[in-house]
């Protein structure tokens, strides 16, 4: 089966400071790269992902890039705010399949 | 917020009792989901269903019984579950079937089997 593994498993992060999430994938039919985030209680939410034919996406502060030969993807958050802290999951996913990563606990510093 | 909603969000069950779970889209989604979040374990999906029909079943114990009536609706029944079974039940919706849809997840039902 699909192996997924996230790096970090936490964070801590100063705020303002900038935040990296790795998510590394063994599928090579994996084709779509989305990245959820869920706050203490509450549902995971989609907040960006990227389709096989492009390397990277940016949504304000936040940006995905992706090799795919290498096999991984990362979650970039620029000057990140109290709201950022949350955790992040990966989820790499093709037409058969779709795996969760472990998730990322990721806490701002004030 | 009210893209899809779950019953209860909280349920404390005894092992020989019967309960259902509801999940309930209002997004016009095709296709519906059970997961299961576990502490310190990754999301794991149990059930797929497009367009009511169950297209996924990964391995989950018969204890655990999907129900999907129509493409708005799906139920998860349990019954003789174990305390292991404790967990975050997450539904989630995506337009279509198909693995590299965006998830929409509903809030939960956070249940403890005693």
């Amino acid at each position: 089966g699909e192996n997924v593994e996230q790096h970090p498993s936490t964070l801590s992060v100063q705020e303002g400071d900038s935040a990296v999430i790795k998510c590394t994938y063994s599928d090579s039919a994996s084709n779509y790269f989305p990245w959820y985030k869920q706050e203490l209680g509450k549902r995971p939410q989609l907040i960006i992902d990227i389709r096989s034919n492009v390397g990277e996406k940016k949504d304000q502060r936040i940006a995905v890039t992706l090799n795919k030969t290498a096999k991984h993807f990362s979650l970039h958050i620029t000057e990140t705010q109290p709201e950022d802290s949350a955790v992040y999951f990966c989820a790499p996913s093709g037409n058969e399949k779709l795996t969760f990563g472990t998730g990322t606990r990721l806490t701002i510093i004030p | 917020e009210t893209g899809v909603t779950q019953t209860p969000r909280h349920l404390v069950m005894g092992m020989t009792n019967k309960k259902s779970l509801k999940c309930e889209q209002h997004l016009g989604h095709n296709a519906m989901y059970w997961y299961k979040q576990s502490a310190k374990k990754p999301l794991e999906l149990m059930f797929v269903y497009n367009f009511k029909e169950q297209t996924e079943n990964n391995s989950v114990p018969s204890r655990f019984s999907p129900e999907c009536p129509n493409s708005s609706h799906l139920f998860l029944h349990l019954h003789t579950l174990q305390p292991e079974d404790s967990a975050l039940y997450l539904c989630a919706s995506s337009q279509d079937f198909g693995f590299s849809e965006t998830q929409y997840f509903g809030p939960g039902t956070r249940l403890l089997v005693l």
